[in-house]
């Protein structure tokens, strides 16, 4: 069964450097999906993206955060400057948008430790 | 905001049914109930989703009230590896849309 794919398994970076999250979505799909979740709390939506530009974003999302489908198979999260706050499992998503029921499919995610 | 609401936590004894309720009174007409569950730090998976009519598949049974307020996700025979939280989701009909997660219902199957 095709899955969604995320590398690395676990990010250890220092505050202040430049993270990029890696996504691999299910290879027919339109619609890809950034989600994060901190310890002990829910998942958060943060950016939504198709035909190659946002289509959504949160407050979460802001001048910090990037997102790119470079190659047309990657899908990626761009964290320019880290902060303790943002250590979380980052999650992406994607949906194929053809069918009216939009059931997206999520990666196994990233943990991003920042130190 | 998630405008379902779910009890926090929920025990099944392994082999029974898990019976998993949810509350979405101000459900609009163009709104499906959808059903993911997150296993302890993996991402979320879905499992059903329904607009009016009962449901089910592989995984679970949905059960929607005549009047859509309310739901229960029904899981026939629990197993430990349904040990997770169950995410009760409204959404509309829009293909693209965000999935908006509330703190959903933590289920602990036991032995």
């Amino acid at each position: 069964e095709p899955e969604v794919t995320q590398t690395p398994s676990h990010q250890v970076t220092q505050m202040g450097q430049e993270v990029i999250l890696r996504c691999v979505p299910i290879s027919n799909h339109l619609y890809f999906y950034w989600y994060r979740q901190i310890l002990g709390q829910k998942v958060e939506f943060l950016v939504s993206f198709y035909n190659n530009e946002i289509s959504e974003k949160s407050e979460i999302f802001d001048d910090q955060f990037s997102v790119e489908r470079p190659d047309g198979s990657n899908f990626t999260l761009k964290i320019r400057s880290t902060k303790l706050e943002d250590s979380a499992m980052y999650f992406c998503a994607s949906s194929d948008g053809q069918d009216f029921y939009n059931e997206q499919f999520f990666g196994p995610g990233t943990r991003l430790t920042v130190l | 905001d998630a405008k379902t609401t779910q009890p926090p936590s929920m025990d099944c004894a392994e082999g029974r049914a898990a019976n998993l309720p949810c509350n979405h009174s101000t459900i609009s007409g163009n709104e499906y109930v959808y059903w993911y569950r997150q296993i302890h730090s993996q991402g979320p998976q879905y499992i059903i989703h329904g607009l009016k009519n009962n449901e089910t598949n592989e995984m679970a049974s949905l059960i929607i009230t005549e009047d859509r307020k309310s739901s229960t996700l029904i899981l026939p025979h629990a197993t430990l590896r349904d040990t997770a939280v169950y995410y009760c989701i409204v959404r509309p009909k829009t293909s693209y849309d965000k999935v908006i997660f509330g703190p959903g219902t933590s289920l602990s199957v036991i032995p």
